[in-house]
């Protein structure tokens, strides 16, 4: 079956342009996730949805990131004014929302920003 | 959540068991040791989890000491499609729903 894909794969940004990252989690999935990762480093927590609510937002680095879910299903993480700061990959995971210690999480393959 | 210990990088020889440690020496009785391996330019992926029994499954085994301040997952026939960041993981028991990464360990398995 289809998993958690992300678009762009790959995105180039001049500093100060605005981006949009989309992510489409795996069909039936209550919980979605998103996380940031530098180079050479472990993924870090952005924000957490389950459904449409954003119950977790702690790890969003300042006001120019959002995220939204309206639906309950698709994502998109929203980065405004980017920073030479903000390249990174960023990933998108899915989970059936049951809670730990069921709950893995399928992650997608990833958006490389690269702001210039 | 606990930290995590795990060595930077380790290797392995093709065919060979790989023993990838992990020191969680401030663990709590509710929480469950995870593991999530990532290779390159792909998304992690989750390969097994415990709270004190050891487990095994398709891919590999979960050995957690009787204190469960340190676990070893086992890869038993390592190939080369095994090259990758594997990730120790503690994550409470109806707690938080984020994994909190550490740097991993980078394992390469060679020919």
């Amino acid at each position: 079956g289809a998993g958690v894909s992300q678009s762009p794969r790959y995105k180039v940004a001049k500093r100060g342009q605005d981006v949009a990252l989309r992510c489409d989690p795996i069909s039936g999935h209550v919980s979605l996730f998103w996380y940031q990762q530098a180079l050479g480093q472990g993924p870090e927590f952005l924000t957490y949805f389950q459904n449409e609510a954003q119950l977790d937002k702690s790890g969003l680095p300042s006001d120019r990131f959002f995220a939204e879910r309206p639906e309950g299903s698709v994502s998109t993480l929203k980065i405004q004014r980017t920073q030479q700061e903000d390249s990174a990959v960023y990933l998108c995971a899915s989970s059936w929302g049951r809670g730990a210690p069921m709950d893995e999480q399928f992650f997608g393959p990833g958006t490389r920003l690269t702001v210039l | 959540d606990a930290k995590t210990t795990q060595p930077t990088s380790m290797d392995c020889a093709e065919g060979r068991a790989a023993n990838l440690p992990c020191n969680h020496s401030t663990i709590s009785g509710n929480e469950y040791v995870y593991w999530y391996r990532q290779i390159h330019s792909q998304g992690p992926q989750y390969i097994i989890h415990g709270l004190k029994n050891n487990e095994t499954n398709e891919m590999a085994s979960l050995i957690i000491t009787e204190d469960r301040k340190s676990s070893t997952l086992i890869l038993p026939h390592a190939t080369l499609r095994d090259t990758a960041v594997y990730y120790c993981i503690v994550r409470v028991q109806g707690g938080s729903e984020k994994l909190v990464f550490g740097k991993g360990t980078k394992l390469t398995v060679n020919p």
